[in-house]
């Protein structure tokens, strides 16, 4: 099946600090859906993305879809101790669903 | 979105027992589908729960390891069955509402097997 390979596994960033992680696939995807999960928590949906090249905001994130198809990076601005978690990338395995998911960007902020 | 339900939201268990997991949504709902999340790792799709018939499990996972029941459009249960330290995980629900594949997460069931 599709896999999503993410980076970086982790980064320990300053309070503050602008984070930049990415996604790429070894086969086209149509959509791209970025998640974050706090401890003992589900994933939460962040960004979805549907179209080559769409570069979409939520606040101090910003997400796009990589004209290939085949990757996205999520952007985090001026980074605050609440964004500590696990940020995931997915996508459909086949069709529109279900969901296979990158391994994790595991992100530490230090205040 | 939807708001989902989980119970239990953790449990220890003995090996060779089995746990339920149930899931329970607010509305009615397309698709769901269970995940596991082993310790430190990403999720894995177990399988989509189908309403009325038999789950569809993906590569490396069995109807008589993992039984899954979806009786209508806002429940399912996982059960987990002879249950060994291996299967020490986080499952998941996930649903989704729409024709757009955004999946949404229950909070989870955080299983240790003793």
């Amino acid at each position: 099946g599709q896999q999503l390979n993410q980076s970086p596994q982790s980064m320990f960033i300053q309070e503050g600090e602008d984070v930049s992680m990415n996604c790429t696939s070894s086969s086209i995807f149509n959509t791209w859906l970025w998640y974050k999960q706090d401890p003992g928590e589900g994933p939460v949906l962040l960004i979805a993305l549907y179209k080559a090249g769409e570069l979409t905001s939520n606040g101090r994130l910003t997400a796009q879809f990589g004209i290939t198809r085949k990757d996205s990076f999520l952007n985090i601005s001026a980074s605050i101790p609440s964004d500590v978690g696990i940020y995931f990338c997915a996508g459909p395995n086949s069709g529109n669903t279900p969901l296979v998911f990158g391994k994790g960007t595991r992100l530490s902020v230090i205040a | 979105s939807a708001v989902i339900s989980q119970k239990p939201s953790r449990d220890i268990c003995q090996r060779g027992t089995s746990l339920t997991i149930q899931c329970q949504v607010d509305s009615q709902v397309t698709m769901m589908f269970w995940y596991r999340q082993q310790p430190g790792q990403s999720l894995t799709l177990i399988a989509t729960a189908n309403q009325g018939s038999e789950a569809t499990y993906e590569s490396g996972f069995v109807i008589d390891k993992f039984p899954i029941s979806r009786p209508n459009l806002t429940f399912s249960t996982l059960t987990v069955s002879n249950m060994s330290p291996e299967d020490s995980s986080i499952y998941l629900c996930s649903v989704v509402t729409g024709e757009l594949p955004e999946a949404f997460f229950g909070q989870g069931t955080r299983l240790t097997v003793v």
